[in-house]
């Protein structure tokens, strides 16, 4: 079992969709949670962090974790052609710092 | 949020020499750096932690004698890729953040050894 799973895509919405992103992890002792954006060619951006059980509401994101269930998402309110890119779900490995990254959900928006 | 700078933004080498990459945290202070390297059409996978004033830890299978890393100053580390070959051309990224979780990307550094 891969230590941070994504399904790799392509993930096809329409312009102003709700686009839902999935990610699961093993490592119960994690508490640290990001999603990141990378455009090709391009280094990952932080989007979302959430550390605690629930919804965390950023603009026309909001990511959701569950702990118990080892599943952390992400959904893009109103998707825009601009949110084209690959999405990275990132866990740190328990007890430690370090960021173990999934392979990433490529979402493609259609206008 | 916080800014990571690299650089250079890409080099192009001959096999057989080496090559310095620069991570910087030009905001804050950052005890601990992480660098990750990403091939095409694949995840990021991390090489190594830099802790500021001792080692770096490697990542299994990750050659500490090949991969330098030096973090010298808490705002600099330096990724030396030494006798480079073509198979490490790569995207080499660092990492950093304030608080030492490392959520923060600089913009990479396209590595291309010919």
């Amino acid at each position: 079992q891969k230590e941070v799973e994504q399904n790799s895509g392509p993930l096809s919405v329409p312009e102003g969709a709700i686009a839902s992103l999935n990610c699961t992890y093993s490592d119960r002792g994690s508490q640290s949670f990001f999603w990141y954006r990378q455009y090709s060619g391009k280094s990952p951006e932080l989007i979302m962090s959430i550390y605690s059980n629930g919804d965390k509401e950023d603009g026309r994101f909001t990511a959701q974790l569950n702990k118990a269930s080892q599943y952390v998402s992400l959904l893009i309110r109103d998707s825009q052609p601009s949110d084209s890119a690959t999405y990275l779900c990132a866990v740190n490995k328990g007890g430690t710092d370090k960021l173990i990254f999934g392979t990433g959900t490529r979402l493609q928006v259609f206008p | 949020g916080a800014v990571v700078s690299q650089h250079p933004s890409w080099v192009i080498c001959k096999s057989g020499t080496s090559v310095k990459i620069e991570c910087r945290s030009l905001d804050f202070q950052a005890t601990t750096m992480f660098w990750y390297r990403q091939f095409p059409k694949q995840s990021l996978m991390l090489m190594a932690t830099s802790n500021e004033g001792s080692k770096a830890t490697y990542e299994q299978g990750v050659e500490k004698d090949k991969f330098l890393i030096n973090h010298a100053s808490l705002t600099l580390s330096t990724l030396t890729v030494t006798s480079a070959h073509p198979e490490d051309s790569s995207f080499y990224i660092c990492s950093a953040a304030p608080g030492g979780n490392g959520g923060f990307f600089g913009p990479g550094t396209r590595l291309t050894v010919l």
